[in-house]
């Protein structure tokens, strides 16, 4: 049974970037598609991008356009871990971030979550 | 984006009554080529992540208990809890993974009455 695993600070500085990593077992990243999706109690459950890795030769990523300009995926194979960077972070952008698996595919839906981690933004 | 819209945004249910919990897409989320449904449902307890109920807006995943289902009618979604238990008292939540981004409803509580 996969599990996943998010971890980083908890708090973080305006303008500052937000990074958290997301530590996978029980399945290996070099497969599936991998999401950061995060949930607010005014904006409710907001995707923020996936990365794909499949171990050789393709890597591929998608964010959400509303985030794009502010977002970074990627992944460590060596680790089994993937992570998200998010710059200039404001207020609005504390919440609490999830990993997730998706089923399969690219246009999928979310089958395994993390337990999730607080996030606030703050000085 | 695709906005999808739940309906209501709470209820109160007593055990062992049927509960029903509605999502509306802004727009198709349909595959003709195979005949899908792009949309799943969700439970969320408190300090839990969502948990998938139902993908391809029918199909309970493994484990899922049977009082659980999902329908469509038209551009409309529902997930029914046929006989509520206490168990079942949780934030539910529908999303839409046609296009991206994938986006998710609103959120319907669902409690005990």
């Amino acid at each position: 049974q996969v599990q996943l695993q998010e971890s980083g600070p908890g708090l973080v500085k305006p303008s500052e970037t937000l990074s958290l990593t997301c530590t996978v077992s029980g399945g290996s990243i070099s497969s599936h598609y991998w999401s950061w999706i995060r949930q607010t109690p005014g904006k409710g459950l907001e995707w923020i991008g996936y990365m794909f890795y499949n171990g050789r030769d393709r890597e591929r990523v998608n964010y959400n356009p509303s985030l794009k300009s502010r977002v970074a995926i990627s992944a460590d194979t060596s680790k089994n871990q993937f992570s998200l960077k998010l710059s200039s972070v404001t207020a609005a952008d504390t919440a609490v971030y999830y990993c997730a698996r998706q089923a399969a595919g690219d246009y999928d839906y979310f089958q395994h979550w993390g337990q999730g981690t607080l996030v606030t933004v703050s000085s | 984006d695709i906005v999808m819209t739940q309906s209501p945004d709470s209820l109160s249910v007593s055990l062992g009554e049927r509960a029903t919990i509605n999502c509306q897409s802004s727009e198709s989320i349909f595959y003709s080529s195979n005949n899908k449904n792009y949309l799943a449902w969700y439970q969320q307890k408190p300090g839990q992540p969502p948990k998938l109920l139902i993908s391809w807006a029918s199909t309970r995943e493994f484990g899922v208990p049977d009082r659980f289902s999902g329908s469509v009618s038209g551009p409309d979604f529902t997930l029914t809890i046929s006989s509520l238990q206490p168990e079942d008292v949780a934030l539910y939540y529908c999303q839409q993974y046609f296009l991206s981004p994938p986006t998710f409803g609103g959120g319907t509580k669902v409690e005990i009455k």
